[in-house]
């Protein structure tokens, strides 16, 4: 069966500080990968998707950069955090073929920028 | 690009009502409707959902409508109990990824 891992669960970081989380998923070749922001515990903004190795998306511009170093990994950076970014990151998991795409998210991180 | 309405943004019945939630979206091309329920502090986690050549569909005390003509979807859910209680997420497909509605906060009372 198909599983996702997000770490860390919780981050606490001062403004400028850089970012990274990493999303992996197990039990499925070539997903379609997606990043989340969920600020104020409600509304789920898309930030990025990638459909292959390289290959990445962006849906809003703003502080956020993300990449796909391997099939099955996907990972999300900051040079430099501002307040506005704390929020709940999900990362979610499709399968491509048919058209239909059933997501699955990870745990999420929570990330506080004080 | 795709934008899906979800109304009502927050909703309290008693157990043992129903509730319905209701989206419309714009892109005639989506093709696929799933339902996220999130509890306080969770993932969001997929319990319905429902293809365009597909009206309705069941799962116990949950089913889901779609009108593809009108454009608009729904989730009702019967027989409420207090762990029903929730966020629940509409979303339809757009090319490779889904675009979520707002959400409803869904309050069941004992």
């Amino acid at each position: 069966s198909q599983t996702i891992h997000q770490w860390p669960a919780t981050l606490v970081q001062p403004v400028g500080s850089p970012l990274s989380l990493e999303c992996t998923v197990e039990g499925t070749s070539n997903p379609n990968l997606y990043w989340y922001r969920q600020a104020a515990g409600r509304g789920l903004q898309l930030l990025f998707y990638s459909v292959g190795i390289g290959q990445i998306s962006s849906e809003v511009p703003q502080n956020l950069s993300a990449s796909r170093p391997q099939d099955r990994q996907f990972i999300l950076s900051s040079k430099k955090l501002l307040l506005s970014d704390s929020g709940f990151y999900l990362c979610a998991w499709s399968v491509r073929p048919g058209g239909v795409y059933e997501q699955y998210f990870g745990p999420g991180t929570r990330l506080t920028v004080t | 690009g795709e934008n899906v309405e979800q109304h009502p943004s927050t909703l309290s019945v008693q157990e043992g009502d129903s509730a319905v939630i209701k989206c419309t979206y714009s892109d005639s091309a989506s093709n696929y409707f799933p339902w996220y329920k999130q509890e306080l502090g969770k993932r969001p986690q997929l319990i319905i959902d429902i293809r365009s050549n597909v009206g309705e569909k069941k799962d116990q005390r949950i089913a889901v409508t779609l009108n593809k003509t009108a454009k608009h979807f729904s989730l009702h859910i019967t027989e409420t109990q207090p762990e029903d209680s929730a966020v629940y997420f509409c979303a339809a497909s757009m090319v490779g990824k889904l675009i979520f509605g707002q959400g409803t906060e869904l309050s069941v009372k004992p």
